[in-house]
């Protein structure tokens, strides 16, 4: 079956410093989504991405979608406190796969 | 719109007890799903339903039953609770088909059982 797989899976960046996470799936993916899911809350929809090499960019943030639509990243640019919580990933099917998450804590 | 709801926010219970964790959503969202997170985990699908009357197993189902027998309503069924059960659930609903196919969740039900 399909698999989403997400590295790192843990990153402590000092705030104001870069931060990347990677979204890896066995199978090609119609579309790939990203949740973020703040300490005790529940997942929430950040953004869709749907066609091939496609960029999109949500202020810090900038997403992008692979050529061969089997992989996604997730850049966030000058990190601050208010982007603390772990990031997911999920291949665009009925059966939406998350990935393994990507849990970002900021050294002030 | 409430969006997705659970309840209950928080429960206790003993092994071998049942219980049902009730989800419901008022968008008519044709897709609903069942996950839980183990802590500092990921999500991991238990059932999901693809409209009323239709239900079909995820990555890990054993334990758990469901029923969809409209369309805002999807309930999770506990039938003998076990440790290995203690988890947060989150219920899920989407409409696939519109192009973005964006999930709303709601807010979990922690559940512990001893």
């Amino acid at each position: 079956g399909q698999q989403v797989m997400q590295i790192p899976q843990y990153q402590h960046v000092q705030e104001g410093e870069d931060f990347t996470t990677y979204c890896n799936s066995s199978t090609t993916l119609s579309n790939i989504q990203w949740y973020k899911q703040r300490p005790g809350g529940h997942p929430v929809f950040l953004i869709q991405l749907v066609k091939s090499g496609e960029v999109k960019k949500q202020k810090r943030l900038t997403f992008q979608f692979g050529e061969a639509k089997k992989n996604s990243s997730l850049h966030i640019t000058a990190t601050q406190t208010t982007v603390v919580g772990t990031y997911f990933c999920t291949g665009g099917n009925e059966k939406l796969t998350f990935g393994t998450g990507t849990r970002l804590t900021i050294i002030p | 719109n409430a969006g997705v709801t659970q309840t209950p926010k928080f429960r206790i219970l003993k092994i071998g007890q049942s219980m049902t964790l009730q989800c419901t959503q008022d968008m008519n969202h044709n897709y609903m799903y069942w996950y839980r997170q183990d802590p500092g985990m990921g999500l991991k699908l238990i059932y999901y339903s693809v409209g009323a009357g239709i239900t079909d197993k995820g990555e890990v189902p054993n334990g758990y039953n469901v029923s969809r027998s409209t369309t805002e309503d999807f309930p999770l069924r506990l039938e003998l609770a076990a440790p290995s059960q203690t988890s947060v659930y989150f219920c899920a609903s989407n409409k696939i088909g519109t192009g973005t196919d964006t999930q709303y969740f709601g807010p979990g039900t922690r559940l512990t059982v001893l």
